[in-house]
């Protein structure tokens, strides 16, 4: 497709759950990052894919979350035994480079978590 | 590490009127984007800077990036019920974005 695709776009639990978040690149693209946003809350950073560097995982919140992305593409963001804190809007991004050399930044619309 | 902070946090203006958002950075700006994020959605690209004293324009939004003043300003002009959202400054450091917490602003037919 020609944006950033992510799916689901909605996604109901029940606490203890696991979930699965998929975010498709624009092809091309080395650069991959996930966000999640809490109601009421800023972006906040999780993981940030580059190439076949090795990911920086430094904003995932806790060993319940793990993130891969297969042939330097798709992505896919695991959340283990869902707990109610981490209903948010997970929001992938994309872009051709990273570093000091700022690229446009693409956008998917989300996946709307909600843990009940 | 860079902090971004936007000013105001909200905004209510009249239609027609224009208006300013400013993203004040902690550290050296070396470029900075401006999305927009309409409720519910994922973020829309509005514009690019790259350089210090670079100012560009989409349609009636138009941004500059102050590097002295380690600022950027978004200017709306004629605003119109479609510009409702939420405006964010973001920051490329190094491959990990820095937002800014982000300006509502909502516009009064």
């Amino acid at each position: 497709g020609a944006g950033v695709s992510q799916s689901p776009s909605n996604k109901v639990t029940e606490k203890g759950k696991d979930v699965e978040l998929r975010c498709d690149p624009i092809s091309g693209h080395t650069a991959l990052y996930w966000y999640r946003q809490s109601l009421g809350q800023g972006l906040e950073f999780l993981i940030y894919f580059q190439g076949n560097s090795a990911p920086d995982k430094s904003g995932l919140p806790s060993d319940r979350f793990s993130a891969e992305r297969t042939g330097g593409s798709v992505s896919t963001l695991t959340i283990q035994r869902t707990q109610q804190e981490d209903s948010a809007v997970y929001l992938c991004a994309s872009s051709l480079g990273s570093g000091g050399g700022p690229g446009e930044l693409f956008f998917g619309e989300g996946s709307r978590l909600t843990v009940l | 590490s860079q902090e971004l902070e936007q000013s105001p946090q909200s905004l209510i203006v009249q239609e027609g009127k224009n208006l300013t958002i400013n993203c004040t950075s902690s550290k050296t700006l070396y470029g900075l984007y401006w999305y927009k994020q309409k409720y519910g959605e994922g973020l829309i690209f509005l514009m690019m800077l790259q350089k210090g004293g670079e100012e560009k324009s989409h349609e009636k939004i138009t941004a500059k990036l102050d590097e002295k003043k380690q600022q950027s300003s978004l200017h709306i002009t004629a605003s119109q019920p479609s510009h409702a959202g939420i405006y964010l400054c973001v920051y490329n450091q190094g491959g990990k974005l820095i937002f800014g917490q982000g300006t509502e602003l909502s516009v009064k037919p």
